[in-house]
């Protein structure tokens, strides 16, 4: 059972545009959700992150927005870069539980940035 | 530093054969994970560890074992291989409930 579900499947943006990303999750006791990004032939690495007491966090041109009530969130990329070429995924946690560091993935986005 | 390191980077398996998958960390993190990576399902935790001499099962633990002998150290073993077990694997570590650093992947095959 996918607990964070992640949209779309793969993403096709013209260098320059806002590249878009969404999650939605069921637990509500989820209270850390962090995007990572994945090179190919590389592990992934944490991007960004945020936590549900705010609604926003940007770092650079990398936004998450954070809908508590819709139990949804997304990654915003502005400026999108061909360099920003790789796979994205959310994720959640429950830093309250004993196996709080636990993560659960979302399927995963291919962004594809065009010169 | 090295970060997380995994051994070996791509390997072969015939039905039913056995290996063992080794993760080593530098950073002193008391937490390890092992996650198996396939298309269109993100990553899923097979099994993890919050200290040494612990382990505990994750999303999906079936046909896999693990230890954790050493503090920088974490091991995943098939005891008999399944095609259904071809995937890229993943280990990963962290301190406590922060940021998980992951190794490179290994790439296994079973046919």
């Amino acid at each position: 059972q996918q607990q964070v579900k992640q949209s779309p499947q793969s993403l096709i943006v013209q260098k320059g545009g806002i590249s878009i990303i969404n999650c939605a999750y069921e637990n509500t006791a989820f209270d850390y959700f962090p995007w990572y990004q994945q090179f190919p032939g590389k592990g992934p690495a944490l991007l960004i992150a945020i936590r549900p007491d705010v609604s926003e966090k940007k770092e650079g041109r990398f936004t998450i927005s954070f809908n508590k009530s819709a139990k949804q969130f997304s990654l915003h990329i502005m400026d999108s870069q061909p360099g920003d070429s790789a796979t994205y995924f959310c994720a959640a946690s429950n830093r309250r539980e004993t196996s709080g560091s636990r993560l659960t993935f979302g399927e995963g986005t291919q962004l594809t940035v065009n010169p | 530093n090295a970060g997380v390191t995994q051994t070996p980077k791509f390997r072969v398996l015939k039905t039913g054969q056995s290996m063992t998958l080794l993760c080593a960390q530098d950073m002193n993190h008391e937490y390890m994970y092992w996650y198996r990576q396939d298309p269109g399902m993100g990553l899923r935790l097979i099994h993890y560890s919050v200290g040494e001499g612990t382990t505990a099962k994750g999303e999906v633990p079936d046909g896999y074992n693990v230890s954790r002998l050493k503090k920088q150290n974490f091991l995943l073993g098939l005891e008999s291989a399944a095609p259904s077990q071809t995937s890229v694997y993943f280990c990963a570590s962290s301190r406590g409930y922060n940021e998980q650093f992951f190794g490179p992947g290994t790439r296994l095959t079973v046919l």
